[in-house]
Order: C-alpha cells, then sequence, then structure tokens
C-alpha cells in the first residue's frame, strides 16, 4: 500500500527561526515529490521535485529529494507569522495521481 | 482566469438526503480530481476524470458519483448522505503529462465544507 508520512505533525516555533519539514514514503511507480502549503482553503504549490540531491530553492524556502533513502526535507529559514499553515508533501505517481502525506500544522508566533 | 472553483462553498444535509458539488476550470486541463480532507488525515482521492466523458476510482470511493460530461465541468454527488461523508471536498485538475516541462502540479479549487447530520 502506498504511503506518504510527514514528521512532525505539528509544531510551534518563533519568528526569525529555521524548520526543518520531513517526508518519507513508499509508493509504487514514483514519479515526483511536491510540496504544497495550505492555509485557509486550497492547497497552494511549493516545488516538485524529481531528481536526488538537486535543491530547489524559492526565497526562504528551500527543499531536496533523495531517493535512495526514500525523503525530502522542506527548509524555512527567518520564518515569519505569514508561514503559519500546513505543508502537504505528496507523491506523484506514473498514472497522475497524487498520494498526499497528513501535513505538518506550523504555527509561527511573534 | 478563475482557475478552479466549486459551488456550494458550504452545506448542511440531513441523513439520507443527496446533493451534487460542481467543480469548473477554465485552464483547458484534461485531467480533473476530488479528494475529501479530514483533520490528521491529509487528502485523500474519492474519483478522478482523465478526460471528458471518463471517470475512475480513487481511494476512497464509495458513497460517491461522478461525471464529466463536459471537459471543463466535473461533478461529484452523494445519493444519500451519511454522517461518515462530513469532510471539506476539494476539487483540482491537472495537464496532460510529457513532454518537455511536465509537470504533476495540480491546482486546487477552494473547497466545499459539508456536514452531515
Amino acid at each position: 500500500e502506498d504511503k506518504v508520512v510527514q514528521s512532525p505533525l505539528s509544531l510551534v516555533v518563533h519568528e526569525g527561526d529555521t524548520v526543518t519539514l520531513n517526508c518519507s514514503y513508499e509508493v509504487t511507480n514514483f514519479r515526483s515529490l511536491l510540496w504544497y502549503k495550505q492555509e485557509k482553503k486550497a492547497p497552494t504549490f511549493l516545488f516538485m521535485l524529481t531528481s536526488s540531491g538537486i535543491e530547489k530553492k524559492s526565497g526562504r524556502l528551500s527543499s531536496i529529494l533523495d531517493k535512495k533513502e526514500l525523503f525530502s526535507i522542506l527548509n524555512i529559514t527567518a520564518t515569519q507569522t505569514g508561514d503559519s499553515a500546513i505543508y502537504l508533501c505528496a507523491v506523484g505517481r506514473y498514472g497522475n495521481k497524487l498520494v498526499f502525506g497528513a501535513g505538518t500544522i506550523l504555527r509561527v508566533k511573534s | 482566469n478563475a482557475g478552479v472553483t466549486q459551488t456550494p462553498k458550504f452545506r448542511v444535509l440531513k441523513t439520507g438526503q443527496s446533493m451534487t458539488l460542481l467543480c469548473a476550470q477554465d485552464m483547458n486541463h484534461e485531467y480533473m480530481y476530488w479528494y475529501r480532507q479530514d483533520p490528521g488525515m491529509g487528502l485523500r482521492l474519492i474519483h478522478y476524470s482523465v478526460g471528458e466523458g471518463t471517470t475512475a476510482k480513487g481511494e476512497v470511493p464509495d458513497g460517491y458519483n461522478v461525471s464529466r460530461l463536459k471537459k471543463q465541468n466535473f461533478l461529484l454527488g452523494l445519493e444519500s448522505a451519511a454522517p461518515s461523508q462530513t469532510s471539506v471536498y476539494f476539487c483540482a485538475s491537472g495537464r496532460f503529462p510529457g513532454g518537455q516541462g511536465w509537470q504533476d502540479e495540480q491546482f486546487f479549487g477552494p473547497g466545499t465544507r459539508l456536514t452531515v447530520l
């Protein structure tokens, strides 16, 4: 059975802290790994990773994939209150379906 | 471009009632999906469609039906609602894969919060 596990389930940090969110997976027909940010409504796309060891970066957010050990991390540096959200990890499979993890709830306190 | 839109935004049903959720996308995407999101369980795929006139079951299809009569619309039906179907429902769409720059990215609608009493 396909499985995507995110950790921690939730965390609370102070503004300016750096956080690392984890995503491990066991999915057949792996094609990609995606990160989404979900605030109050629809998940919004952050990154898609397909190759091991190549970091993707967008501002204070960065992510990397390890296809040998079957995990990805999402780093957020210098956190701000606007980073408070649920962060979802999903694995894209051949056949165009995504398998989602349960998400990590991040709360950034000012 | 409106992207992906969903109606209604909220709905309360009594057990046994039926309803249809409507999803529309204006990005000319081939693929469309219905998910439900429950606390602590992430997004789970209910049904999906790879093109007009086609539908397929996802991970949790029981109690739901879908139709895709037009490429831009994907309907999710509940024939006899049960309290276990209380959830937030998201519709998503995605491009046909392949070629340069293919992406697995799916674009999500704002969600429908459904409560079944």
